[in-house]
């Protein structure tokens, strides 16, 4: 599996953008980028996910650069709920018989600040 | 509302004293799978189940067991605890098991083994 790289800790003022840097440098061409988070040992929820293109959901935007080396989550108003650990995994693709496992590295803890 | 369910969600016992973790999901999803949380180590899977009667092995299994009779249900037996399985578990779910899936996460259960 591909490792991923992300600052340890971030802060953000509250209702402004939160930008999330995550580097997947060794990333193949079948692996997605995922980005879940966890508030307080609460369990890990889902945000967004993307292969190549960027995209965007109720919670969260995904930019991934064109070479796929890189990506940043964006989330566009951030509140103080939004305080958690956020990690970026990159998995494999269509792979039936590998478990389904997610690979949580230390993830990003990012703070909202009123 | 779509959920994992776990059971209890704190639990305080002794060493030797056989105990389960329940885990339900209401998504008929194939997929099931067991995560520990422990400081500095982050998440590792413990056991999956790609479907009823199919489980496996995850990067922790030593001193767990696990059975699926039923696809909505996937308890964790330990048998006899010991104290360095004293951590904050997790169950998830997901539809087939393919990476590229959105993984569901129950809320967590803290266990503390004297």
């Amino acid at each position: 599996d591909a490792k991923t790289t992300q600052p340890t800790s971030m802060d953000c003022a509250e209702g402004r953008a939160a930008n999330l840097p995550c580097n997947h440098s060794t990333i193949s061409g079948n692996e997605y980028v995922y980005w879940y988070r966890q508030i307080h040992s609460q369990g890990p929820q889902y945000i967004i996910h993307g292969l190549k293109n960027n995209e965007t959901n109720e919670m969260a935007s995904l930019i991934i650069t064109e070479d796929r080396k890189s990506s940043t989550l964006i989330l566009p108003h951030a509140t103080l709920r939004d305080t958690a650990v956020y990690y970026c995994i990159v998995t494999l693709g269509g792979v039936y018989n590998q478990g389904g496992k997610l690979i949580f590295g230390q993830g990003t803890e990012l703070s909202v600040k009123p | 509302e779509a959920q994992v369910t776990q059971n209890p969600r704190y639990l305080i016992t002794v060493t030797g004293k056989k105990l389960t973790v329940t885990c339900s999901q209401n998504m008929n999803h194939e997929y099931m799978s067991w995560y520990r949380q422990d400081p500095g180590l982050g998440l590792r899977q413990i056991y999956y189940s790609m479907n009823v009667e199919v489980t496996d092995k995850g990067d922790v299994p030593e001193g767990y067991k696990v059975s699926r009779k039923e696809k909505r249900n996937f308890p964790l037996i330990l048998e006899s605890p010991s104290p360095n399985q004293t951590s904050l578990y997790f169950c998830a779910s997901s539809l087939l098991g393919w990476y590229q899936e959105t993984q569901y996460f129950g809320p967590g259960t803290r266990l503390l083994v004297l």
